[in-house]
């Protein structure tokens, strides 16, 4: 089946550091990825959508100049967290869609703490 | 807009008891429905789908029925394993059902746990 790989898994960093996590489909090619960010015991909150070759849709309230999404290939978006601070600390979890119309594949996600 | 609204939990229940888990969502457009689940420390997993009104998704004994008139895609199983503890989400797609799955609105989880 449909494998979303997601890396990092768990980063720690300090204040101030940007931090890149991958989002790849290994055996399909996804047009559309979408990232999640969730808080501990909450649900899951879209931050943005990101299609292949075009610019990222971001929900309301997430800044774009913080949350970078890079979707350069069928295969791979990026989500970059620029200059994080404690407060970015979250579970970021990305999910694919298909080109064949099935339901989002999830990522087993990342777990970001910043010190 | 879009939202969905699940049961709050959290649920402890011993094994090979009945489970429901209710979800209820807004009525707008013809969404496609679906449970997710969450282990610990892990991404969501499918569970179960339905995409038109009284269609029933089944998978691992678990089943939900996309019920329009009640606006609801309660889940159910009959007899929990100790396997089974996880968050379950709840999420309903922002499309009219059927050949395509857009932005997802998850209810707010429910942690199950089920003890032997």
């Amino acid at each position: 089946g449909a494998v979303v790989s997601q890396h990092p898994s768990r980063v720690i960093c300090k204040s101030g550091t940007s931090v890149k996590i991958e989002c790849r489909s290994l055996d399909f090619q996804a047009t559309t990825m979408f990232w999640y960010r969730q808080f501990p015991k909450q649900s899951l909150m879209l931050m943005a959508t990101s299609n292949e070759g075009s610019k990222a849709t971001y929900e309301q309230g997430v800044e774009k100049d913080k949350f970078l999404i890079n979707h350069a290939s069928l295969t791979l978006s990026t989500l970059t967290v620029t200059s994080a601070h404690p407060e970015d600390s979250s579970f970021y979890i990305c999910s694919a869609l298909t080109h064949r119309g099935q339901p989002q594949h999830f990522g087993d996600g990342t777990r970001l703490s910043i010190l | 807009g879009d939202s969905v609204t699940q049961m709050e939990g959290p649920v402890t229940l011993s094994e090979e008891a009945f489970l429901t888990i209710n979800c209820t969502y807004t009525a707008t457009g013809y969404p496609s429905l679906f449970w997710y689940v969450q282990y610990p420390g892990e991404g969501l997993q499918l569970l179960l789908k339905a995409t038109k009104a009284d269609d029933k998704g089944s998978n691992k004994g678990f089943e939900a029925t996309y019920r329009k008139e009640t606006t609801s895609f309660h889940l159910e199983k009959g007899s929990v394993q100790v396997s089974d503890s996880a968050v379950y989400f709840c999420a309903r797609d922002s499309n009219a059902g059927g050949t395509s799955y857009g932005k997802l609105t998850f209810g707010q989880g429910t942690i199950l746990t089920v003890h032997p």
